[in-house]
């Protein structure tokens, strides 16, 4: 099946840091996810981006399908911003759910 | 309010029992899914169903099992068959091919 590799698995950062994670995928994908895990378990939906970049705030992603990565930049982080943060993709054909990353856990220090 | 709901937030279950975790959404969604999370670890998919009466295995289906019946709801029944059940369950709808959204979930424990 196909694999999701995040990286890096962990990261601790000063507040108003600035910082990229990165999402490999082995396959062609239909649809490509970043979520945010609060510390209540919640998963909120950061960006759908099977493809090209988008920007909210001070969060943005690029994906570039054709060399099968995605990237999330964090700029000024916040304390807020702290949880694990996933990658999750969907295949072009056969199974329509998504695959998760394990994740890359983000603290954010005052 | 549109959204997911998930009931119980937290379950008991004792060596044995059967138990039955709830999804209920009113986004108008044909696709539902269920999904498990371990310790530290990424989600991954128990179950799916693109629409009514009809759902499919995902990669750890076994001592599990689903029901379509209605568009809005899509339960899972944890069986006893089921040999280490304790973990986070995450529901999640979408448009087939389109954008997840995720409910609260439901932490279950064994005793």
């Amino acid at each position: 099946g196909i694999q999701v590799e995040q990286s890096p698995p962990d990261l601790i950062l000063q507040e108003g840091a600035n910082s990229t994670l990165r999402c490999n995928f082995s396959d062609s994908v239909n649809n490509l996810q970043w979520f945010h895990q609060n510390p209540w378990g919640q998963l909120i939906n950061l960006f759908y981006i099977p493809s090209g970049t988008k920007q909210n705030g001070r969060l943005s992603a690029t994906t570039v399908a054709t060399e099968r990565y995605s990237l999330l930049y964090i700029s000024s982080s916040q304390t807020t911003d702290s949880g694990v943060y996933f990658c999750a993709v969907e295949l072009g054909t056969g199974r329509r759910a998504l695959t998760f990353g394990s994740g890359t856990r983000l603290q954010v220090q005052p | 309010d549109g959204g997911i709901t998930q009931s119980p937030k937290y379950l008991f279950r004792k060596e044995g029992q059967n138990v039955t975790l709830s999804c209920e959404q009113n986004l108008n969604h044909d696709a539902m899914y269920w999904y498990r999370q371990d310790p530290g670890q990424g989600l991954r998919l128990i179950y799916y169903s693109q629409i009514v009466n009809d759902f499919q295995k995902g990669d750890i289906a076994e001592g599990y099992s689903v029901s379509r019946e209605k568009k809005e709801s899509f339960p899972l029944t944890v069986t006893s068959a089921q040999k280490n059940p304790t973990a986070f369950y995450l529901c999640a709808s979408s448009i087939p091919n389109d954008e997840q959204f995720f409910g609260p979930g439901t932490r279950l424990t064994v005793l």
